[in-house]
C-alpha cells in the first residue's frame, strides 16, 4: 500500500540554524501538508499546498517557515532560523484529487538546542 | 474547519472489551474523520463518515454520525492490546481541507 515517507526520522540542531524537513507524499497525490505537535500538546496544521503554491497557513507559518516542492516527488519544509520553541514532531499528510483523507507520514522528531 | 471535541479523555479496558469513544462538533461539516496515534507515532486514518451516512463499518470499527446533534462515535469491538493509542476526530469541510485535532481519547488495553 502507497504510504507517505518522511526523512529524516530525528533531526538535532542548534538554535538559530537552518533545517530542511522532506516528504515524499504518495505519487498520485496533489494536496501537501505539514502538521507538527509540540510533546504533549495537539497535532497542529501549519500549511497546505496545493497546484505549487500555498493555499492556507496558520499563524505558526510565519516567515521563518517555507515550503517547496521541488521536483515531482519530493516536498519539504524549511525553518530558516530555528528557535527552541520549533522542537516537536513534524507530520507531512497528502491527499488526493477528489479525496478527503489526509494520509499522514511516521514525522520527524526535531529537537532544537 | 473544525475542532472536534473527543470524550473520554481517558479510557482504560480489558482485552475482548468494547471501546466506544465520543466526538461532538460545533458546525455543519461535509466528512468526519477518525485518526489513531500510537504514542510518539504518526497519525495513521481510521474510517471517514461522510454527512449523508448515518453509520458505517471497517472491520472490527463501527463510527455512527448525528448531524442533528452534532457528534459521533467510535466503536472498537473485541479490543486487543494493539489498539492502545489516542483517538483523534477531525471534521471536515471537504476535499484539501485542514484538518484540526482536539486532545484525543487515550485508550489503554490492558491483557
Amino acid at each position: 500500500e502507497p504510504e507517505v515517507t518522511q526523512t529524516p526520522s530525528h533531526q538535532v540542531t542548534q538554535m538559530g540554524q537552518e533545517v530542511i524537513l522532506r516528504c515524499v507524499p504518495i505519487s498520485n497525490h496533489l494536496y501537501f501538508y505539514w502538521y507538527r505537535q509540540i510533546l504533549g500538546q495537539k497535532v497542529e496544521f501549519l500549511v497546505s499546498f496545493y497546484n505549487n503554491e500555498i493555499s492556507e497557513k496558520s499563524e505558526i507559518f510565519d516567515d521563518q517557515f517555507s515550503v517547496e516542492r521541488p521536483d515531482g516527488s519530493n516536498f519539504t519544509l524549511k525553518i530558516r532560523s530555528t528557535k527552541l520553541e520549533d522542537s516537536a514532531m513534524y507530520f507531512c499528510a497528502s491527499s488526493g484529487q477528489f479525496q478527503e483523507t489526509q494520509y499522514f507520514g511516521p514525522g520527524t522528531r526535531l529537537l532544537v538546542l | 474547519s473544525q475542532q472536534g471535541e473527543e470524550d473520554p479523555q481517558a479510557l482504560s479496558i480489558q482485552e475482548g472489551e468494547n471501546a466506544t469513544m465520543n466526538c461532538s462538533y460545533k458546525t455543519s461539516i461535509n466528512n468526519l474523520q477518525w485518526y489513531r496515534q500510537n504514542s510518539g507515532r504518526g497519525l495513521v486514518h481510521l474510517i471517514l463518515i461522510r454527512s449523508n451516512e448515518r453509520e458505517k463499518h471497517s472491520g472490527r470499527l463501527r463510527v455512527t454520525l448525528d448531524t442533528s446533534k452534532k457528534s459521533s462515535s467510535l466503536l472498537i469491538t473485541a479490543s486487543r492490546a494493539a489498539d492502545t493509542a489516542s483517538y483523534f476526530c477531525a471534521p471536515s469541510d471537504g476535499t484539501a481541507s485542514k484538518l484540526t485535532f482536539g486532545t484525543g481519547t487515550r485508550l489503554q488495553v490492558t491483557l
